[in-house]
């Protein structure tokens, strides 16, 4: 078990719902990262938050709304999406945001 | 700007004979290395890591990797793969930039253990 864990493991939605995805780390890390893993591509920083405070966004759209509230957790708030925003979802943390990044198990999300 | 290449996106080998994957990296800063896997259906797991001390890191599952700044790579190898070692493999460097590091990740190698 990594220390990270998220919900919900599987998510299909309709491109007309909002559905919110939650992660939590239970190692005391300060650093939280919401990735997206698309078949045959290289895996994509979303988001950074280091002490709850978000300092890098990636380009990414408006659709996906990331939310830390404190140190442990970390949500990302999903409204009208698109097809091509299926993937798996990964959420990491890290005890600085320079040292070595753990991984939870992920979301696979299925938009129709 | 930092980039990792992966040179094999698949790997087949057989049960007890060596494990060798390869990456290749380009940084602009004393970088850091990491080597994760993937299994199946869960996330990434953290096989080893390098930050400028040995040369040599050693990492779960008889796992092992070697920096070597003058062919800028760090290849994962294991003497003996095990049917549990099939998986996707990432290699990946980090960058300290400001505030912030950048992981970068590479494409993966998957790897296939046949009996």
């Amino acid at each position: 078990e990594t220390g990270v864990t998220q919900t919900p493991r599987h998510l299909v939605m309709g491109m007309t719902n909002k559905k919110s995805l939650k992660c939590e780390q239970h190692l005391g890390h300060n650093a939280m990262y919401w990735y997206k893993q698309s078949a045959k591509k290289p895996l994509e920083l979303m988001f950074v938050y280091n002490f709850k405070e978000q300092t890098e966004n990636n380009s990414v759209p408006s659709r996906f709304s990331p939310e830390c509230p404190n140190s442990s957790h970390l949500f990302l708030h999903l409204h009208t999406l698109q097809p091509e925003d299926s993937a798996l979802y990964l959420c990491a943390s890290s005890e600085q945001v320079s040292r070595e990044q753990y991984f939870g198990p992920g979301t696979r999300l299925t938009v129709t | 700007a930092q980039s990792v290449t992966q040179l094999d996106s698949h790997v087949s080998v057989s049960e007890g004979t060596p494990v060798l994957l390869r990456c290749n990296y380009s940084s602009s800063y004393s970088p850091s290395l990491f080597w994760y896997v993937q299994h199946p259906n869960k996330g990434l797991q953290l096989l080893l890591k390098y930050t400028s001390a040995a040369t040599l890191v050693k990492g779960i599952n008889g796992f092992e990797a070697e920096f070597k700044k003058s062919e800028t790579s760090f290849h994962l190898t294991k003497p003996s793969a095990h049917m549990s070692d099939a998986a996707e493999y990432f290699c990946v460097v980090s960058d300290l930039t400001g505030t912030a590091s950048k992981l970068t990740f590479g494409t993966g190698t998957r790897l296939q253990v046949t009996l």
